[in-house]
């Protein structure tokens, strides 16, 4: 089966700086990656998405990174605001079928005023 | 585009009742719905996936008698909670794929069952 983790359950991090989620997953089929921001007692929300075929894809301060040869993927967040404390999720889609998706543990990220 | 509904967002049950929480998809029709359940501090767990027109595909170690699937339309998917216990308090979440060429995930708000 599909395996997604995160390496850090907390990040804490100073308003106006850059924060960096890290993600790990271990199915090399993975054809398709999405990061989601949860918010208490709402519903996952789309940050951004990227396919196999790609290894950067930016965003509105928002960038993701993977990386297919170990498996990593990263969320780095530019100017971190309040707004952006929440719990991420990272996300795996595996191809040829098998039409769901995967989520890691998740990391709360918290945004020091 | 691509926007989830669901309903309710909170119910407070009795032990023994069920409960039916909706998902519907507003502006596209969406042949599969995926249907979470998440527990405090946690991650999103696949209950279900939801199949218009057939039988939904249950995770392993999901009750399909306890946790009933209709997928009636392309634009509406049902959860009902049979028999409802305090363990099974939870949120429950559910998704639909978008016909977008990037697969398109979207997710409801949720709903957060409390049973007494």
């Amino acid at each position: 089966g599909e395996s997604v983790g995160l390496h850090l359950p907390t990040l804490s991090v100073q308003e106006g700086d850059n924060s960096i989620i890290n993600c790990a997953y271990s199915n090399s089929a993975s054809d398709y990656f999405i990061w989601y921001k949860q918010e208490s007692g709402k519903g996952p929300q789309f940050i951004i998405d990227i396919r196999s075929n790609m290894d950067k894809r930016q965003g509105q301060r928002v960038t993701v990174l993977l990386n297919k040869t170990v498996k990593h993927l990263s969320l780095q967040i530019a100017a971190t605001q309040p707004g952006d404390s929440a719990v991420y999720f990272c996300a795996v889609h595996v191809g040829g079928g098998n039409n769901r998706l995967a989520f890691g543990k998740g990391n709360q990220v918290v945004v020091i005023p | 585009g691509a926007v989830v509904s669901q309903h309710p967002s909170r119910v407070i049950c009795k032990s023994g009742t069920s409960v039916k929480i909706e998902c519907r998809s507003l502006d596209f029709q969406a042949t599969t719905m995926f249907w979470y359940r998440q527990f405090p501090k946690q991650s999103l767990m696949l209950m279900a996936t939801s199949n218009e027109g057939s039988k939904a595909t249950y995770e392993q170690g999901v009750e399909k008698d306890k946790f009933l699937i209709n997928h009636a339309s392309l634009t509406l998917s049902t959860l009902t909670v049979t028999s409802a216990h305090p363990e099974d308090s939870s949120f429950y979440i559910c998704s639909a794929r978008a016909p977008r060429e990037d697969y398109g995930y979207t997710f409801g708000s949720g709903t957060r069952l409390t049973v007494v």
